[in-house]
C-alpha cells in the first residue's frame, strides 16, 4: 500500500497564479482532509470530505476549492494565489482506528 | 470549537530519560490522536485513543476523558525520538491540533 500520496512536494507560485495540489489514497477510506501548517501554529483544516461527491468547508477555506469525484482522489485547488497561502499543506485520510498523512507540499507564493 | 493545549512547548532531555508530554482539550471528544513529525518531514500517527491506555514499543499514551487530558510517555528515550509530537482531537469532520512539543534527546 502506498498510503496517502501528495504531489508536488515543493512549488513556487507567483501572486495571482493558480494550481492544484493532488492527493490520492489507496486504502479505500471515505474520510479525507486538507490541512495547512504555518510556523508556530497548529495545523488547520481547510476542507474535508466524508465520501465521493461530498465536501465541506473547514476552519480556513477561503481561497481554496476541492472536489471528490472518486473515493481515491481529493485535489485541492488554489485560485489567484496570495502570499498568505504560503504554507505547508497536508492531505490526510482516516479509518476508524488511525489517521494517515501525506508527506506534505511546501508552497511559496511570491 | 475545541481548544487544544500542549505542554511543554520545548523539551530537551538526556538519552535514557523518561519523557512525558501533556495535552488538554476544552470540549468532550470522540477520539484523540498523538502524531509525530520529524523536521522537514511528514506526519506519522502514533496513537488514536478514545479511552484508557495504549502501548506501542517504548511509547505509552493515556487519556482521562473526565479531566479532558492525555499524556504521551516515552520510556528509555533515544536520540531518534527527537521530533515534534502533536496532539489532535476530533472526529469525522476533521481534527483540531495543538501547536506541538519540540523534543530533543541528547546522546
Amino acid at each position: 500500500n502506498a498510503g496517502v500520496t501528495q504531489t508536488p512536494k515543493f512549488r513556487i507560485l507567483k501572486i495571482g497564479q493558480s494550481m492544484t495540489l493532488q492527493c490520492t489514497q489507496d486504502m479505500n477510506h471515505n474520510y479525507m482532509y486538507w490541512y495547512r501548517q504555518d510556523p508556530g501554529m497548529g495545523l488547520k483544516l481547510i476542507y474535508y470530505s466524508v465520501g465521493a461527491g461530498i465536501t465541506d468547508k473547514g476552519e480556513v477555506p477561503n481561497g481554496y476549492n476541492v472536489s471528490r469525484s472518486t473515493t481515491e482522489d481529493f485535489p485541492l485547488r488554489l485560485e489567484l494565489a496570495a502570499p498568505s497561502q504560503t504554507s505547508v499543506y497536508f492531505c490526510a485520510s482516516r479509518s476508524f482506528t488511525e489517521a494517515f498523512f501525506g508527506q506534505g507540499t511546501r508552497l511559496t507564493v511570491v | 470549537k475545541n481548544e487544544v493545549e500542549q505542554s511543554p512547548q520545548n523539551l530537551t532531555a538526556q538519552e535514557g530519560e523518561f519523557i512525558t508530554i501533556n495535552c488538554s482539550y476544552s470540549v468532550g471528544i470522540s477520539a484523540l490522536h498523538w502524531l509525530q513529525q520529524h523536521p522537514g518531514g511528514g506526519i506519522v500517527s502514533l496513537f488514536m485513543l478514545s479511552s484508557g491506555k495504549k502501548k506501542h514499543g517504548r511509547l505509552i499514551a493515556t487519556i482521562n476523558i473526565q479531566e479532558k487530558h492525555s499524556s504521551l510517555h516515552i520510556t528509555a528515550s533515544h536520540p531518534r525520538d527527537s521530533a515534534v509530537y502533536i496532539c489532535a482531537v476530533g472526529g469525522a469532520d476533521g481534527l483540531t491540533f495543538g501547536k506541538g512539543t519540540h523534543l530533543i534527546i541528547q546522546p
